[in-house]
C-alpha cells in the first residue's frame, strides 16, 4: 500500500461546480497534513495546511479524518484558474525533520 | 523575495557526464530537500538535510550525492549521468519542524541523452 494515495483523476467540472478530493495515508501516527497545488510544469505551492478541526480558506475547505486516515479538499464555486494538480502531503512521524510524503496528485480541469 | 532559487533552469547532458544542480534559500530555513518528479510517479525525495552539516538519504538516492555547503545552500551532484535520471528536479526548504510546510524552487529540467 502506498504511503499516500490519491485518485489521479482527471476531474472535469464546469465553472461554478463544487468538487471534492480525498486522500488516504497509511501511517496512523502522521502529524502534519497539507494540500499543495501544482500548475503544469511549475513548482508545487502550498495551498493550505489541514488542521484536526478542519479549516477553510475562502472557497477551499480542508478536513482531516484520523479514524479513517484520510484528508479531503473541497473547492466551491470552481474557477477556470483552479485547473491544476492538487497534491496531498503528509509528514512521517519518524523524525522531526519535516520530511514529507507527497501523493501523486489529483488533476482538476474546470471547463467554461 | 527570492525564496528558493535553483540553477540552472534547463540542462542537457550526455550519458556519463557530471554536473551539479545548485539551490539556495534566503528564508533562514534549517532543512533543505532535493526531489525528482517524473510523469506518473509524483515527487520522490532524493536526499535531505535536516540542518547545516547533516545529510540523509531519501527514497531514491542512488546515482546522486549532495553537499550542504552552509545554511543557505544545498547542491545535488550527478557524478555519471544516466538516461534514467532525466527528470525535473526540485529543491525545497522548510523551517525543519515536522509541522512546517516546504517551499519549492521553480525546478531544473534535466535531459540526459
Amino acid at each position: 500500500r502506498k504511503e499516500v494515495e490519491q485518485d489521479p483523476g482527471p476531474f472535469n467540472v464546469p465553472e461554478g461546480a463544487t468538487v471534492a478530493f480525498n486522500c488516504t495515508y497509511s501511517n496512523s501516527a502522521s502529524q502534519s497534513f497539507f494540500w499543495y497545488r501544482q500548475d503544469c510544469r511549475k513548482e508545487p505551492k502550498l495551498l493550505m495546511s489541514v488542521y484536526s478541526s478542519g479549516n477553510e480558506d475562502g472557497r477551499f475547505t480542508a478536513q482531516l479524518n484520523r479514524a479513517s486516515q484520510y484528508i479531503s479538499l473541497l473547492i466551491r464555486d470552481s474557477k477556470l484558474s483552479d485547473s491544476a494538480t492538487y497534491l496531498c502531503v503528509v509528514n512521517m512521524r519518524s523524525s522531526n525533520t519535516g520530511k514529507l510524503i507527497f501523493g501523486q496528485g489529483t488533476t482538476l480541469q474546470v471547463k467554461p | 523575495n527570492a525564496g528558493v532559487t535553483q540553477t540552472p533552469k534547463f540542462q542537457v547532458l550526455k550519458t556519463g557526464q557530471s554536473m551539479t544542480l545548485q539551490c539556495a534559500q534566503d528564508m533562514n530555513h534549517n532543512s533543505m530537500y532535493w526531489y525528482r518528479q517524473d510523469p506518473g510517479m509524483g515527487l520522490r525525495l532524493i536526499y535531505y538535510s535536516a540542518s547545516e552539516g547533516t545529510t540523509d538519504k531519501g527514497e531514491v538516492p542512488n546515482g546522486y550525492n549532495v553537499s550542504r555547503l552552509n545554511k543557505r545552500e544545498f547542491s545535488l551532484r550527478l557524478e555519471s549521468a544516466a538516461p534514467s535520471q532525466t527528470s525535473v528536479y526540485f529543491c525545497a526548504s522548510s523551517e525543519g519542524a515536522s509541522r512546517q510546510p516546504q517551499h519549492f524552487g521553480d525546478g531544473t529540467r534535466l535531459s540526459i541523452l
